[in-house]
């Protein structure tokens, strides 16, 4: 069974640039997490989807970061402008079951912002 | 948000069983008890859940308290692989299923 993949792998940027992240999560999995994790610190929720609905964005700041999930599948997240302290690793994860299963986390995409 | 809370570093011997301590003391009827682990460079790694009896898989164990307000994490035998950060997490039924992360525990062994 193929895993979740996520792309880029590595990305740098210059403050004020824009960058997107893309997910796709493993096939029939219908909840979609983003996460952002810094240096040193647990993984914080962003978004998460059910199908290509969201579920609860309220840690997303939502005057630079956007996400999301066109036809319930693949899932994209935008920043712009990015600033230094969104330099951070950011893991998509996708679980088959919304309230109690196992989530299955990709393997991030870590963002350098100069 | 239900928090857990761990220690923040463990160390273990190789090949010896080690016991991961978690306290979840406002964790409510429907919330699941979640382990993930998180090694270098990787993506958070499922390790075990469970709700109220103990469960075991190939990885580890679960112990979860009569009252669910603790749970504890076993490996069996420690090897170096397992050398990693360790999560406890509850997923949060009422709040759409939302997994919410701590600091977790290093988890360090010893050759």
């Amino acid at each position: 069974e193929a895993g979740v993949a996520q792309s880029p792998r590595y990305k740098i940027i210059e403050k004020r640039q824009s960058v997107a992240f893309w997910c796709n999560p493993i096939s029939g999995h219908a909840t979609l997490y983003w996460y952002q994790q810094i240096l040193g610190q647990g993984p914080k929720l962003l978004i998460q989807f059910q199908n290509n609905g969201v579920v609860d964005d309220s840690q997303l700041p939502k005057d630079r970061f956007s996400a999301e999930r066109l036809k319930g599948v693949d899932s994209t997240l935008k920043i712009q402008p990015a600033k230094l302290e969104d330099s951070a690793v950011y893991l998509c994860a996708s679980s088959p079951d919304t309230h109690t299963g196992e989530l299955f986390f990709g393997e991030g995409s870590r963002l350098t912002v100069l | 948000d239900a928090k857990t809370t761990q220690p923040n570093s463990m160390e273990s011997n190789e090949e010896e069983p080690v016991h991961l301590p978690c306290n979840h003391s406002t964790i409510s009827g429907t919330d699941y008890i979640h382990w993930y682990r998180q090694l270098p460079s990787q993506g958070p790694e499922y390790v075990i859940h469970g709700l109220t009896s103990n469960v075991n898989n190939r990885m580890a164990s679960l112990a979860i308290a009569e009252d669910r307000k603790s749970s504890t994490l076993i490996l069996h035998r420690a090897t170096l692989r397992d050398a990693a950060v360790y999560y406890c997490i509850l997923r949060i039924y009422n709040q759409g299923g939302k997994l919410i992360f701590g600091q977790g525990t290093e988890l360090s062994v010893k050759p």
